[in-house]
């Protein structure tokens, strides 16, 4: 079974710090996806990552970096939290192969920025 | 990727059949369909995948009609634990991209 983990199921942080949101992968996926998700808006992507050192904005990308320096971890970067990017954060990987594949969450990460 | 549509909620009671319908007027000839299944505060999870006709699964069955302008996911025999949020997405072959989630459908389960 693909096993997606992410570092923290629950975070509170303050407006102003840095946080770092790690997703760790164990099936060699070579895509890495974050989400996010609020009430009434569904899923939105930020970021997602087709390879090692790649990169490519999603939906909402605005006050995110992310950084992928091995293949198995996709970091997610808030450089300075705000209270609007209290959500709940989703990890997700796919394969990068041929034919239909799907994609694997990660249990999620809840910020809630104070 | 086409958009999806479906409706925001639904209401059931055990052991009825449910079916969720989805639009994607505009689905390519590449594109699959795809639904996954969300429970509270947890991630979103595959349930069944299809191209066209029929698919089953041990947990649900996708009907596509010719045209692949819709498509339904029949869940026989609810349970309480079937509450959870269905989301269709339309997904591109060989693409292993991103996918588009759409606010999905709400189902409730009534005992």
């Amino acid at each position: 079974d693909v096993k997606v983990t992410q570092s923290s199921r629950y975070l509170v942080k303050r407006t102003g710090e840095k946080v770092f949101l790690e997703c760790v992968q164990d099936m060699d996926h070579e895509n890495m996806f974050w989400y996010r998700q609020d009430p009434g808006l569904g899923l939105r992507l930020i970021y997602f990552s087709y390879d090692v050192k790649m990169k490519e904005k999603g939906d909402i990308p605005e006050g995110y970096s992310v950084s992928r320096e091995k293949k198995e971890r996709f970091s997610l970067i808030l450089e300075s939290a705000s209270t609007n990017q209290t959500s709940m954060y989703l990890c997700a990987t796919r394969t990068g192969g041929e034919g239909a594949d799907t994609q694997y969450f990660g249990p999620g990460t809840r910020l809630t920025v104070l | 990727l086409a958009k999806t549509t479906q409706p925001i909620s639904m209401d059931s009671y055990e052991g009825q059949e449910v079916n969720i319908t989805c639009s994607h007027n505009n689905i390519a000839t590449n594109d699959y369909i795809t639904w996954y299944q969300q429970f509270p505060s947890q991630g979103p999870r595959f349930i069944i995948q299809g191209y066209k006709t029929k698919v089953t699964n041990e947990v649900a069955s996708l009907f596509i009609p010719a045209d692949r302008k819709s498509s339904t996911l029949s869940l026989p025999r609810v349970s309480l634990s079937d509450t959870a949020v269905y989301y269709c997405l339309v997904d591109r072959y060989n693409q292993g991209g991103k996918l588009i989630f759409g606010q999905g459908t709400e189902l409730s389960v009534k005992p």
